[in-house]
């Protein structure tokens, strides 16, 4: 069991926006400004999409957007391509002894 | 360009102990940075095993914390993992990465990744 819940899969049509939620404690996500979002292809390394709740690395689509809202965090990819089909994993902080937590990781299926 | 690469022995038997090597090239690791190992089980997430900043201090995940030992050697530009007492539960593969500056969380860096499976 991941210490950071994620949906397990999320669907959408090209073109479409897509959102998916990240949800933790007050002391991970809800405590600190440090969340990140990765992408993960079949066989390849996860990449770095938005770390720090909102921010993004250089060289990442501006197609990618990070928020929160109390202990819940959220990726924002907009106008849905193909190639965005994924996992997704998010990331936090934590202030107990495991330092970092990830999420369960959440499939994304572009229809 | 930075570049990590991992090296391991791919297959161990239970019981051993397993090491992994991180080279890092277009960057120095004496430079004001942290690294870390994270490993994913196959067809699994990911889990965080333990962090070292570039002067030696260290974090790591208390789950793991008995079993493992992560050093950094300036000299050859590496940062390597030690795990012990390895069983099945540890196949997986194992990923070191760079993190973001002033982040607590974030790996900006990755290397390709190693597997390694643990069996007899």
């Amino acid at each position: 069991q991941s210490a950071l819940t994620q949906p397990a899969s999320v669907s959408g049509s090209p073109g479409q926006p897509i959102t998916i939620s990240c949800t933790g404690t007050r002391n991970d996500v809800g405590g600190y400004n440090y969340v990140s979002w990765y992408q993960q292809h079949p066989g390849k390394a996860p990449k770095l999409l938005i770390y720090d709740v909102t921010n993004r690395p250089s060289g990442v689509s501006n197609r990618f957007s990070g928020s929160k809202s109390g202990n819940t965090a959220s990726l924002t990819i907009s106008g849905l391509q193909a190639e965005d089909e994924a996992d997704y994993y998010c990331s936090s902080y934590t202030s107990t002894s495991t330092l970092v937590v990830f999420g369960g990781g959440t499939k994304l299926t572009v229809l | 360009q930075v570049r990590l690469q991992e090296s391991g022995p791919g297959l161990v038997k239970p019981s051993e102990t397993l090491s992994l090597t991180c080279a890092v090239s277009g960057y120095s690791i004496s430079s004001d940075s942290h690294w870390g190992w994270i490993r994913q089980p196959p067809g699994k997430g990911l889990e965080w095993i333990a962090n070292i900043f570039h002067s030696g201090g260290t974090n790591y995940n208390p789950s793991l914390k008995s079993r493992v030992t992560i050093s950094i050697d300036t000299s050859k530009n590496q940062v390597s993992l030690k795990l012990i007492s390895v069983t099945a539960a540890d196949t997986a593969v194992y990923y070191c990465a760079r993190r973001v500056a002033y982040s607590l969380d974030a790996f900006d860096i990755w290397g390709p990744g190693t597997m390694v499976t643990v069996s007899s």
